[in-house]
């Protein structure tokens, strides 16, 4: 158990759907980092996020969204929903801000029919 | 061409034999992490280098910043090593690439 947690587990959705992805991350820890794993692209950073400011944007739509609050939990907003947005969403949290050893939770299944 | 570039794509081997995964990489970096993604798909941080050696139990990574490369080995190889072996950058703009992986089986 890395300490991470995101909820849900699962999410089934339909096209043009909204949804959001949760992250706590291990007490502590100040950056929360999103990745994306399709099959056909493999893992994929979206967005980094350093007690409650974004650090760093990878390949992150448009309509994707993200925020970390007070608490340091982090959302990942997922809106207009395309079949292609099909993938495994991670959460990572570091201690600090920049090159330290990363914790991944569970990841959040998200099928887009 | 990829940015990060990984061999062998899948790489079989018995119980007891020494292993080595390769990774290359064309951007510059601040830091290299190797990543071990289970059959379940839970990912596990192995190491993070920006220079040098480390090593943990039986995995030794390196890293040679001039020829952009790094080596993850394992040594003693057990069946339950076997999974998808991630190399990740991270590049100076704060972005992290990833590799396609390696798939490692270990036969017993």
């Amino acid at each position: 158990d890395s300490g991470v947690t995101q909820t849900p587990k699962h999410l089934i959705t339909a096209t043009g759907q909204r949804v959001t992805l949760r992250c706590s991350p291990r007490s502590g820890d100040l950056s929360v980092y999103w990745y994306q794993q399709s099959l056909d692209q493999g893992l994929q950073f979206l967005i980094h996020y350093y007690n409650g400011e974004e650090r760093a944007k990878g390949n992150i739509l448009e309509r994707f969204s993200a925020q970390q609050f007070p608490d340091l939990h982090s959302e990942l907003n997922l809106s207009s929903l395309e079949l292609g947005d099909s993938a495994l969403y991670f959460c990572a949290s570091v201690r600090g801000a920049t090159n330290n050893e990363q914790f991944f939770g569970p990841g959040t299944r998200l099928t887009v029919l | 061409k990829n940015e990060v570039e990984q061999s062998p794509q899948n790489l079989t081997a018995q119980e007891g034999e020494f292993i080595t995964i390769n990774c290359s990489y064309s951007v510059g970096i601040s830091a290299l992490h190797w990543l071990q993604q289970h059959p379940g798909g839970g990912i596990v941080s192995l190491f993070m280098l920006s220079s040098g050696k480390k090593k943990h139990g039986r995995l030794i990574a390196t890293i040679n910043i001039q020829e952009k490369h790094s080596s993850l080995h394992i040594t003693a190889s057990h069946p339950r090593d076997s999974a998808v072996y991630i190399c990740a950058v991270r590049d100076y703009g704060q972005n992290f690439v990833f590799g396609p992986g390696t798939r490692l089986s270990v036969l017993p």
